[in-house]
């Protein structure tokens, strides 16, 4: 069984300030999907990392997949109150995705003004 | 954009009722999911679909069926409710298994 760790679970900080938050596996996964929930709808994807190594900015979101693409880092630099929600990130796994995406548990995300 | 519609945002029923949860999506997406979302627990795959009148059992599909008849619906059967089964539900349909998921807003389902 393929298991994501998300890390930190909580995390509350001030406007402006910067931050970065964790996806770890002991599996190679073939992608992974980073998506963001807020209260009361469901997850909308924000990226897909491919490439071990690969990095992707969505304005002042940053994601990278690891080397060996096992693991995957979320950096927001000067967080907004807009940027407040759950990440969760997915990982497909060498079967391409054939029993379903693995899912994180989740980073609850709070911007402070 | 892809437009995935849960028939209801919040739902309570009784112990023991048989309840059904609705999902179309509008998009001849191939693959549709169905997911419940606890806290702690982050999503946890009940069923999924991968054509018309096929299904797959998820990670948690103990007290629930599903129904493809049609390729834009699949529905969610909880066959005899219970306490349990509270919970937020969550379906997703996407092009190719390993494609990003495309969620509708979920249904907030209590049982009394």
């Amino acid at each position: 069984t393929q298991l994501l760790e998300q890390s930190p679970q909580f995390l509350s900080i001030q406007e402006g300030e910067n931050l970065t938050v964790y996806c770890n596996s002991s599996s190679v996964f073939s992608s992974l999907q980073w998506y963001r929930q807020e209260p009361g709808e469901g997850p909308v994807l924000l990226v897909t990392v491919v490439t071990g190594g690969e990095v992707k900015k969505l304005k002042r979101l940053t994601f990278q997949f690891g080397d060996a693409r096992k693991d995957s880092s979320l950096h927001i630099t000067a967080a907004q109150p807009g940027d407040t929600g759950l990440y969760l990130c997915a990982g497909v796994g060498s079967g391409g995705g054939a029993d379903g995406l693995t899912f994180g548990k989740g980073t609850h995300l709070i911007i402070q003004p | 954009d892809v437009k995935v519609t849960q028939s209801s945002r919040y739902l309570v029923k009784r112990t023991g009722e048989k309840v059904f949860l609705e999902c179309v999506q509008d998009m001849d997406h191939e693959n549709m999911f169905w997911y419940r979302q606890d806290p702690g627990l982050g999503l946890r795959l009940i069923y999924f679909s991968y054509d018309v009148k096929m299904k797959e059992k998820g990670d948690i599909p103990e007290g629930y069926s599903v129904s493809r008849e049609k390729k834009e619906r699949f529905s969610l059967i909880l066959e005899s409710a219970s306490t349990n089964q509270t919970s937020m539900y969550l379906c997703a349909s996407s092009p190719k298994p390993d494609r990003p998921q495309h969620f509708g807003d979920g249904t907030r389902l209590s049982i009394l």
